[in-house]
């Protein structure tokens, strides 16, 4: 079985500063999927950001990038130019790869970052 | 409608009462997913829909859940003799194809309160 552990309950920025949120995760898998999703109060879950494991670059979105180190199991999510919008709850999630079978599809989440952004 | 409808959006149901939780999947989404979320907590994978085929219902927490999609598009989550420990938000999300590194599209949730 898959876990992913968020070890920050909470962080806070400034407006136009930068944050880094951290994810670690444990598996026996080799190819799989990462994923940061963005859970803004009372609004939806929406995706932020991906990573294949295969892909040893780093995934960027925009302000959006990730720090992916394999070896360590390490996912970490840093937003630059941080924005009042941003302010939400953030889940790392893991997904293992393949076609069919159980598993296929299936997030496993971390307990979640509240990200508040200051003004 | 663009993204994916859940209704009730909050339910309160009082200890023993059976509910019934609705999902409108993006049209065209070939997969469905349940997960329930704690207050305060990441998401938990319920069950999972290829179109109207359940091919996994592994997070399902026990017999008095159930879930269907049997035509492939709506799905409706029901939760019989409900339990304190049953309330949570109920998050529904598809996908366009089969999953994997395709985005899953989530819901607003439906916030069910058993007292």
């Amino acid at each position: 079985a898959q876990t992913v552990t968020q070890s920050q309950p909470e962080m806070s920025v400034q407006e136009a500063e930068t944050v880094t949120l951290s994810c670690t995760y444990d598996t026996s898998e080799n190819n799989y999927y990462l994923f940061w999703y963005k859970q803004p109060p009372s609004r939806q879950m929406i995706l932020v950001i991906r990573q294949e494991a295969y892909k040893q670059q780093n995934a960027t979105e925009n302000r959006f990038s990730v720090n992916f180190q394999k070896a360590a199991k390490s996912f970490s999510l840093k937003i630059s130019d941080s924005q009042l919008g941003d302010t939400a709850m953030y889940f790392c999630a893991f997904m293992k790869h393949g076609a069919g079978g159980t598993s296929y599809g299936k997030l496993t989440f971390g307990q979640g970052t509240i990200l508040t952004v200051h003004p | 409608g663009a993204g994916v409808s859940q209704s009730p959006r909050y339910k309160v149901a009082k200890r023993g009462q059976d509910v019934a939780l609705r999902c409108d999947p993006i049209s065209g989404h070939v997969s469905l997913f349940w997960y329930q979320q704690a207050l305060g907590q990441g998401p938990e994978f319920l069950t999972y829909f290829q179109n109207e085929a359940q091919l996994d219902k592994s997070g399902l927490p026990s017999d008095r859940f159930f879930a269907e999609r049997p035509e492939g598009s709506v799905s409706t989550l029901k939760i019989q003799r409900t339990q304190q420990e049953d309330s949570a938000v109920y998050l529904c999300a598809s996908s366009p194809r089969l999953a994997g590194f395709n985005e899953q599209f989530f819901g607003p949730g439906t916030r069910l309160t058993v007292l």
